[in-house]
């Protein structure tokens, strides 16, 4: 089974502009979770999607928004980028939701976006 | 709302010594624990997670961890460090009843060989 993709890998932008960050769960998975990572805040929590509906939010300006699509796939999406925007976006699926599930999540190999 | 402590943000051991990563939780319902491990550049990995039944947990590249309900710990071990090994460590909890999954803030292992 193919794992969580993230496309792109690597980004580069400028202030102002916004971005949107794309995730492929593993087949099967409803719900996706989407992470900010930075060496000063650690990782931390933005939004949860579950069949197409926003579950549970992290504490993150509304600049920061998603969706998730009736296939599983989500995306973020930044307005207005700021310099500490900078960090890997991690996206994780999980089978929650699924009778058996224990709610561990799958995690993508992360989008590194730069903000100059 | 569950929560996670990590004690200690960078741990350093020899090649060949205990390693010992320490995890305190919070949580209002018996909760699902879970030991992750990150390398540079890359995502998180799951290396053991503990929902019921044994409270010893083995894990990939020989870790493991032991759910103490009495201490509200799951600290991760490994009997022998390996240069491999070092990495970033993320403790997490979460509540069988949803997909509340809270992460610690991080232990960086460093192996000194």
């Amino acid at each position: 089974k193919a794992g969580v993709t993230q496309t792109p890998r690597y980004l580069i932008k400028t202030r102002g502009q916004q971005v949107t960050l794309s995730c492929s769960p593993i087949s099967g998975h409803r719900s996706v979770s989407w992470y900010q990572q930075t060496p000063g805040q650690g990782l931390q929590f933005l939004f949860e999607y579950f069949s197409e509906t926003q579950r549970n939010k992290g504490n993150f300006p509304g600049r920061f928004s998603g969706r998730q699509f009736s296939n599983s796939r989500s995306e973020m999406n930044v307005s207005t980028l700021e310099l500490g925007d900078s960090a890997l976006y991690l996206c994780a699926s999980s089978l929650q939701g699924t009778s058996g599930s224990t709610n561990e999540q799958f995690f993508g190999p992360g989008t590194r976006l730069t903000v100059l | 709302a569950q929560s996670v402590t990590q004690l200690g943000s960078h741990v350093s051991v020899s090649e060949g010594a205990l390693v010992l990563l320490r995890c305190n939780y919070s949580s209002s319902v018996p909760p699902y624990l879970f030991w992750y491990v990150q390398y540079p550049n890359q995502g998180l990995q799951l290396l053991l997670k503990y929902t019921t039944g044994a409270t010893l947990v083995k894990g990939i590249n020989g870790f493991e961890a032991e759910f103490k309900k009495s201490e509200t710990s799951f600290h991760l071990t490994k009997p022998s460090a390996h240069m491999s090994d070092a990495a970033e460590y993320f403790c997490a909890v979460s509540d069988p009843n949803n997909n509340d999954m809270r992460f610690g803030a991080g232990t960086r292992l460093t192996v000194k060989p």
